[in-house]
């Protein structure tokens, strides 16, 4: 598709409950990205995949956190085990390849974000 | 933790006056992007400027960036109602696309 699709739009859970959140990157982009954006305002880089591997998770929190991108599947972020710190919106991003000799990357598109709220 | 600072951090202007807003960053750069987020959507990308540019232009808006200062600033001008939303800065560094935002200006068009 031609946007970043993301479900659920908003998705309640109690307190050490699972979330899922799922992420359709738009046909053609290379790269997904998860951003978590608490109050509003701050933006948190969480981890970031080229096609299906692993780019970056230097963002994750190891223990509860994980995401796949599988091939012909949405992209998906689980959390473990939820904590009421763990309510937030979640954007997922994707971006063209991006070829580095040009030192010039892609801009991201975003989603809509799923938010998430912990009971 | 946020790499870097926008201010204002709110902003009140009538419509079809300029709106300037800064943002600060730390650490070397490869890109600076802007991107604009209205209430409860995901965040539409304005306009990219490259460590190597020091001005640009799409439309109503303009971009400068000096790397000797680590700042930026985004101008628009001629402001309409459809631009009140909130404005991010978000910088990338060379071999990784992850973006590093600012805080954010809250820009709000009155009529």
């Amino acid at each position: 598709g031609e946007e970043v699709a993301q479900t659920p739009k908003h998705l309640v859970r109690g307190e050490g409950q699972k979330a899922k959140l799922y992420c359709a990157p738009i046909k053609g982009h290379s790269y997904v990205f998860w951003y978590q954006q608490v109050l509003k305002n701050e933006f948190k880089f969480l981890i970031s995949f080229q096609n299906e591997n692993v780019f970056d998770e230097t963002g994750m929190p190891k223990e509860r956190f994980s995401a796949k991108c599988l091939p012909n599947s949405p992209c998906s972020l689980e959390i473990q085990a939820t904590k009421l710190e763990d309510s937030a919106v979640y954007f997922c991003a994707s971006s063209q390849f991006s070829d580095w000799s040009l030192t010039s990357n892609q801009p991201q598109h975003f989603g809509d974000g799923t938010r998430l709220s912990i009971l | 933790s946020q790499q870097g600072e926008e201010d204002p951090q709110a902003l009140s202007i009538q419509e079809g006056e300029n709106a300037t807003m800064n943002c600060s960053y730390k650490t070397s750069i490869n890109n600076l992007q802007w991107y604009r987020q209205n209430s409860g959507r995901g965040l539409v990308h304005l306009i990219l400027i490259r460590s190597n540019e020091r001005e640009k232009h799409s439309g109503r808006l303009r971009v400068t960036l000096d790397t000797s200062k680590k700042s930026s600033s985004l101008l628009i001008t001629a402001s309409r109602a459809a631009d009140t939303a909130s404005y991010f800065c978000a910088t990338d560094a060379f071999g990784n696309e992850k973006l590093t935002f600012g805080t954010g200006t809250r820009l709000t068009i009155i009529p």
